[in-house]
């Protein structure tokens, strides 16, 4: 059975950085990209970043490429994203999400939940 | 980016009814990268559809999707109560990935 588990969330204080992990089990880590995504109830679902399987390449939203790195270690099926000067609009609910073989998101986490504010 | 706007915003619907939502994206998306999900409160979104008509593994094929171009349709024949959720259309035919806004599928 395919398990992604975030963790990492939680209330963080605008500037500071957080890092967030996500932890694959059920399947072969290393031949699947991944990506991140967040919620928020007024912008809806957001894609965020994504990895290829061997971690060699890496793709951002423009928005958020000068802050966020996506990363993977596939010797501990853990994919990472590391959050850097957050803002308040980087509050959202962030999932981790497996890139099927068609090219979509056939699994998703349940999500961690970040909340900026001072 | 490809703009994705679904309609309409929520459909009010009784079980054994047909739901018939509509994805409609900024610009043509070739090759269909057009995805369907659905997502229930407090859960994470399940993919549905993928390549605008071919359902995802173990969906049940009163769910069915269609379209090209810069139109597509969800198609829900017969609602179950389960069905009653938000879904989402997103395409993945280039970078950035983008969502539509979502219809909430409610029970009238």
């Amino acid at each position: 059975e395919v398990q992604l588990v975030e963790s990492g969330g939680g209330l963080e204080q605008p500037g500071r950085s957080l890092r967030l992990s996500c932890a694959a089990s059920g399947f072969s880590f290393d031949d699947y990209g991944m990506h991140w995504v967040r919620q928020t109830p007024g912008k809806g679902l957001e894609w965020v970043s994504g990895i290829s399987s061997d971690g060699r390449f890496t793709d951002y939203a423009d928005s958020l490429k000068d802050r966020f790195t996506i990363s993977r270690d596939n010797s501990k099926n853990s994919l990472f994203l590391q959050m850097s000067g957050l803002r308040a609009d980087d509050t959202a609910l962030y999932y981790c999400a497996k890139l099927g073989v068609n090219g979509v998101y056939d699994f998703w986490g349940q999500g961690a939940l970040v909340t900026v504010s001072s | 980016e490809i703009v994705l706007t679904q309609s309409p915003g929520t459909l009010s619907l009784s079980p054994g009814e047909r739901a018939t939502l509509s994805c409609k994206t900024s610009q043509s998306i070739s090759s269909s990268y057009l995805a369907w999900y659905q997502q229930k409160p407090g859960q994470a979104p399940r993919l549905l559809i993928y390549g605008a008509s071919s359902r995802a593994t173990g969906i049940p094929d009163r769910f069915s999707g269609s379209g090209s171009g810069t139109d597509f349709t969800l198609t829900i024949n017969r609602l179950e109560p389960e069905d009653f959720a938000v879904y989402y259309c997103q395409q993945y035919a280039g970078s950035p990935r983008t969502f539509g806004q979502g219809t909430k599928v409610e029970i009238k």
